[in-house]
């Protein structure tokens, strides 16, 4: 069935770095992927919405040149977080929606933990 | 902009029984979807139910069922026969019936604990 996997599931990088956080759609094509942050016991907040073949839409607030995100193919969005800080520790999730004649529904990736060390 | 409440940051429940969690939202939106999602520890997002707008019907899986409210602007789930594994965090959600699909607008919480 279709499923939604992201990696890594968790990463440590230092301060100052780069790191990269993958969303592939597995058996369906998803033209549009979401990128969601949370934080320990709070709501998932939207950051972007990830666009295929063209520019991501961010949610006011969210630091466009911080978080890149490249949605380069149908099954592949990619979230970098770029000279990441300790305040950029969070759980990541992206979601993606496949869409059938029965409806639209939307599955989530298992998310990813990011600590900035 | 659309918004999604909810007012009860946690909840206790003793297994066997039933619960409600409350969910207010506010949208001037006359098509739309709501959705409560399930999130335990593993942090795994499960799809509890869905509601469509249109439908006054209110959508029931097993033992989740919701009261949906659409004039009062309100949708509460209800838990009967409480397990020990319904313990999790609940999100309420919603979702516009036409444009981006498949973006979320969450409410804030309800962890909801279950005691044996």
């Amino acid at each position: 069935g279709a499923v939604v996997s992201q990696h890594p599931s968790r990463v440590i990088c230092k301060s100052g770095t780069s790191v990269k956080i993958e969303c592939r759609s597995l058996d369906f094509q998803a033209t549009t992927m979401f990128w969601y942050r949370q934080f320990p016991k709070q709501s998932l907040m939207l950051m972007a919405t990830s666009n295929e073949g063209s520019k991501a839409t961010y949610e006011q607030g969210v630091e466009k040149d911080k978080f890149l995100i490249n949605h380069a193919s149908l099954t592949l969005s990619t979230l970098t977080v770029t000279s990441a800080h300790p305040e950029d520790s969070s759980f990541y999730i992206c979601s993606a929606t496949l869409d059938s004649r029965s409806g639209n529904t939307i599955y989530f990736g298992e998310g990813s933990w990011l600590t900035v060390v | 902009a659309q918004t999604v409440t909810q007012s009860q940051p946690e909840m206790s429940v003793q297994e066997a029984e039933t619960v409600t969690l409350s969910c207010t939202y506010d949208t001037s939106e006359s098509d739309y979807y709501l959705f409560w999602y399930k999130q335990p520890p593993s942090r795994q997002m499960i799809l509890v139910i869905r509601q469509e707008a249109y439908k006054q019907q209110n959508a029931t899986e097993n033992r989740f069922s919701v009261n949906f409210q659409k004039a009062a602007k309100s949708f509460s789930l209800k838990i009967s026969d409480s397990q020990l594994g319904d313990a999790a965090m609940y999100f309420c959600a919603y979702r516009s019936y036409s444009s981006n699909t498949g973006k979320l607008i969450f409410g804030q919480g309800t962890t909801l604990q279950v005691k044996p």
